[in-house]
């Protein structure tokens, strides 16, 4: 959806760098998640923000941060990355009583 | 926490036949039940959702059921196309989805021409 929009889409990186990767949003929703995706497996929630200032961990939060810096923006950091953090990632956003997320194009991280 | 569980990996059907892709929850709290579609290089697209106080749910060629009792859900695609093959996740969440989805791992959905 091109209303999410995720930077970089592609990034490779070694082992120890810290990495961050953004979310920008046009939908003016308050609600914005970052879940990972790999290979033959679902989505893993990491972590969702309702605004601002209500940060939430998901179900596989060790290893990430995150910044709500404003409504529209939503990053996730990785302070020091390592192998198995090599996945898809990507952002969604939901309106008011969450229902239907709208996920972002994702990047493709890679730690070497 | 929650815990989806999605059947087959891998289904392969001839166009214009039905498809069929089973999902089992576990927290008998969840309400709400959405199915993704995502096609190879892009994020998921919500092709349609059911909530817990209804069984069944239809749009055009698609479909969803909800047993509560038994705790699984499924989707229904009929006269199935070329542009349906992709990958499938089913989903559940207790809030409605506002705290985030706890997803099955996916179903690869092939269309034999």
């Amino acid at each position: 959806d091109a209303d999410v929009t995720q930077t970089p889409r592609n990034r490779i990186t070694k082992t120890g760098k810290r990495i961050m990767l953004e979310c920008s949003q046009t939908k003016g929703h308050d609600r914005m998640y970052w879940y990972r995706q790999d290979p033959g497996l679902g989505l893993q929630l990491i972590y969702y923000s309702f605004d601002v200032k209500d940060i939430n961990k998901g179900e596989i939060s060790d290893g990430y941060s995150v910044s709500r810096q404003a409504q529209a923006k939503f990053s996730l950091s990785l302070e020091s990355a390592i192998p198995n953090q090599t996945a898809l990632y990507f952002c969604a956003t939901s309106g008011p009583g969450g229902n239907t997320q709208y996920f972002g194009p994702g990047t493709r991280l890679t730690v070497l | 926490g929650e815990n989806v569980e999605q059947h087959p990996s891998t289904l392969s059907v001839q166009e214009g036949d039905s498809a069929v892709i089973k999902c089992t929850y576990s927290d008998s709290a969840s309400n709400y039940f959405p199915w993704y579609k995502q096609e190879l290089g892009k994020g998921p697209q919500l092709i349609i959702d059911i909530r817990s106080n209804v069984g069944e749910k239809k749009d055009q060629r698609i479909a969803v059921t909800l047993n509560k009792t038994a705790k699984h859900f499924s989707l229904h695609i009929t006269e199935t196309q070329p542009e349906d093959s992709a990958v499938y996740f089913c989903a559940a969440s207790k809030g409605g989805g506002a705290d985030g989805l706890t997803f099955g791992k996916g179903t690869h959905l092939i269309i034999q021409p």
